[in-house]
């Protein structure tokens, strides 16, 4: 099976910078994934990087390199409202999509 | 708002009962997916469906019963559950299942506790 790891939680200031790590190990790669999930709700689309590099959106960042099978997202200027879980997907060889368990992150004022 | 929901949000049944989730997608989308969420664990695929067609069974256990009448909805059919299938169910959707980077659209779920 796809092996993905991110960390379990996290907590940071409102206004700081959090940088949430995620390895992976699959068979063969066809792109990866960030969601969003607060709680009790849907996960929704953050990111999706297939070549290595940084995308930038607004106060997000997604980061790639798939020789080291290592992103990470970067959340800036922390709100309140950031405080969720970020779930971290690959899609492998075979297009099927393999999520990590997730990091909570905790935003405190 | 997704665009894909899910009926109900919240259910509560005995091992015995037989009950069914419902998922409707109003994307025109092609391909739709269940998931299985449970505490600190990774989304666990279930089922995939492609026009129509059940193209993935991730070995669940046949007590899960899937139905795609059309490319809009997907159902979950459920009987003798266990208490351990107690968790979070998640539908989703995408475009047509084959695309590396499609995203795919997620509803609210349906929040399932097995008495």
């Amino acid at each position: 099976g796809q092996n993905i790891d991110q960390p379990t939680e996290m907590t940071a200031t409102e206004g700081a910078i959090v940088q949430i790590n995620c390895t992976y190990q699959t068979s063969g790669f066809n792109g990866l994934f960030w969601y969003q999930q607060h709680a009790g709700e849907a996960p929704t689309f953050l990111s999706y990087n297939v070549l290595d590099g940084l995308e930038e959106k607004g106060r997000f960042s997604s980061f790639l390199s798939r020789s080291k099978g290592y992103s990470y997202l970067l959340l800036k200027e922390l709100q309140m409202k950031d405080s969720a879980s970020y779930l971290c997907a690959v899609r492998d060889g075979d297009y099927k999509l393999s999520f990590g368990a997730g990091t909570t992150v905790t935003v405190r004022a | 708002e997704t665009g894909v929901t899910q009926t109900p949000r919240h259910l509560v049944m005995g091992m015995t009962n037989k009950k069914s989730l419902k998922c409707e997608q109003h994307l025109g989308h092609n391909a739709m997916y269940w998931y299985k969420q449970s505490a600190k664990k990774p989304l666990e695929l279930m089922f995939v469906y492609n026009f129509k067609e059940q193209t993935e069974n991730n070995s669940v256990p046949s007590r899960f019963s899937p139905e795609c009448p059309n490319s809009s909805h997907l159902f979950l059919h459920l009987h003798t559950l266990q208490p351990e299938d107690s968790a979070l169910y998640l539908c989703a959707s995408s475009q047509d299942g084959t695309s590396g980077g499609e995203t795919q659209y997620f509803g609210p779920g349906t929040r399932l506790l097995v008495l």
